[in-house]
């Protein structure tokens, strides 16, 4: 069975551009879940889908946006890119069960010059 | 302030060792979660643990939930070096559906 996967593995913005980052989760997974890792610290939750509705944020500003389509891929939008944002972005799924077992896919590493 | 912490943040250790890394909170968690990940890739999910004094184990790895489920720990005996990695744990709060994560510890194993 196919892991989460995401893409593109990296990508490269400049300042002030926006960056769009998917991701597909385990067949059979509705929830989605997007984190930012940057270098030296934990995961920080920026936000859950879940059956195409957006459940919850993190503490990130507005121009960090997503959706999550039909089939349960997603997508993050990040506008206006500040290089503060350069990290891994990681994309994890998990079904509705008792417990909130999630699964990660590899990231996207997203550096903004 | 973080809401779960980890020590020791980085631990460097010689093959054959035994070590043991901790995860604590004041806040109770339904669920725990331990997670190793390696440079460049996503965490792997190792374990969950969700009842107050439960211990598991996977192969040398041993994981244990206190008692109050505000605590946990990841003993490895004999460690090797393919178990060098990144190690987070992760818990859950409620029915909230949302992992918070602890700051990870960066485990070494020379050979």
């Amino acid at each position: 069975e196919a892991g989460v996967t995401q893409s593109p593995t990296h990508l490269i913005k400049t300042r002030g551009q926006q960056a769009t980052l998917r991701c597909s989760p385990i067949s059979g997974h509705t929830s989605v879940y997007w984190y930012q890792q940057a270098l030296g610290l934990g995961l920080q939750f920026l936000l859950w889908y879940d059956e195409g509705e957006e459940r919850n944020r993190g503490n990130f500003p507005p121009r960090f946006s997503g959706r999550q389509f039909p089939n349960y891929s997603s997508e993050l939008n990040v506008n206006a890119l500040e290089l503060e944002d350069s990290a891994l972005y990681l994309c994890a799924s998990s079904w509705t069960s008792q417990y909130n077992e999630q699964f990660f896919g590899p990231g996207t590493r997203l550096t903004v010059l | 302030t973080q809401l779960l912490e980890q020590s020791p943040q980085f631990l460097s250790i010689q093959e054959g060792e035994n070590l043991t890394v901790y995860c604590n909170s004041s806040s109770v968690f339904s669920s725990l979660q331990w997670y190793r990940q390696e440079p460049g890739e996503g965490p792997v999910l190792l374990v969950t643990v969700v009842t107050g004094g439960e211990v598991k184990k996977l192969k040398r790895l041993t994981f244990q939930f206190g008692d109050a489920r505000k605590d946990s720990s990841l003993h490895i005996t004999a460690a090797q070096p393919g178990d060098t990695g990144l190690y987070l744990c992760a818990g859950e709060r409620g029915s909230a559906r949302q992992l918070t994560f602890g700051s990870g510890t960066q485990l070494t194993v020379l050979p």
